[in-house]
């Protein structure tokens, strides 16, 4: 399968623990993206990557989190000190070189349930 | 905020065409109006996505008005595996931008 991978799919974890999420784009795709979507809302833009450089971050990307993109390969997206409302699902979408038709291919997402 | 208008649900009868409507009455020339669907806890899955000429592709067939404020998406032949929401997203294609901003989509059901 050439398409986004993210894991885990799922993540339970108690309130206050650190959490990470790995997505894998596709290969050769230079822009990455993440996502987050609660229940009943379209998905929400957090942050961007071209290559390894983090050139845009939402609002909603709080200090509790950050993420990476080391070698402008994988991506993770680590959550400290998580709470209840991080409750979520976490989306990957990555795309190619750009120009008119730089359309995003997203992942599965990975699921998060603060308790 | 979205761009875009889309009625909140819609059903459709297997076999028939689902024609999915879309209002983007503020879209900048340099915009291109895009579809993505999302099946129950899945990633949303890119449909397709035109500027002002109508386009086709395996998927569906999207219908942009010559003033280009509205659009149509239209499955041909719907089936149950449709059952989908289905997000309309105005963005500016360019390469060194472009997170998607989705508004709540329409959500779709086809019956039997």
């Amino acid at each position: 399968d050439t398409g986004v991978s993210q894991n885990p799919r799922h993540k339970i974890t108690k309130r206050g623990q650190n959490v990470t999420f790995r997505c894998d784009p596709i290969s050769e795709h230079n822009r990455l993206y993440w996502y987050r979507q609660t229940l009943g809302q379209g998905p929400e833009f957090l942050t961007y990557f071209q290559n390894e450089a983090q050139l845009e971050k939402s609002r909603l990307l709080s200090d509790r989190f950050s993420a990476e993109r080391p070698k402008g390969s994988f991506s993770t997206l680590e959550i400290q000190r998580t709470e209840q409302g991080d409750s979520a699902m976490y989306l990957c979408a990555s795309s190619g070189s750009g120009g008119p038709w730089d359309t995003q291919y997203f992942g599965p997402g990975t699921r998060l349930t603060v308790l | 905020d979205a761009k875009t208008t889309q009625p909140p649900s819609m059903d459709c009868a297997e076999g028939r065409a689902a024609n999915l409507p879309c209002n983007h009455s503020t879209i900048s020339g340099n915009e291109y109006v895009y579809w993505y669907r999302q099946i129950h806890s899945q990633g949303p899955q890119y449909i397709i996505h035109g500027l002002k000429n109508n386009e086709t592709n395996e998927m569906a067939s999207l219908i942009i008005t010559e003033d280009r404020k509205s659009s149509t998406l239209i499955l041909p032949h719907a089936t149950l595996r449709d059952t989908a929401v289905y997000y309309c997203i105005v963005r500016v294609a360019r390469g060194s931008q472009g997170n998607l901003i989705f508004g709540k989509g329409t959500k779709l059901s086809v019956k039997p």
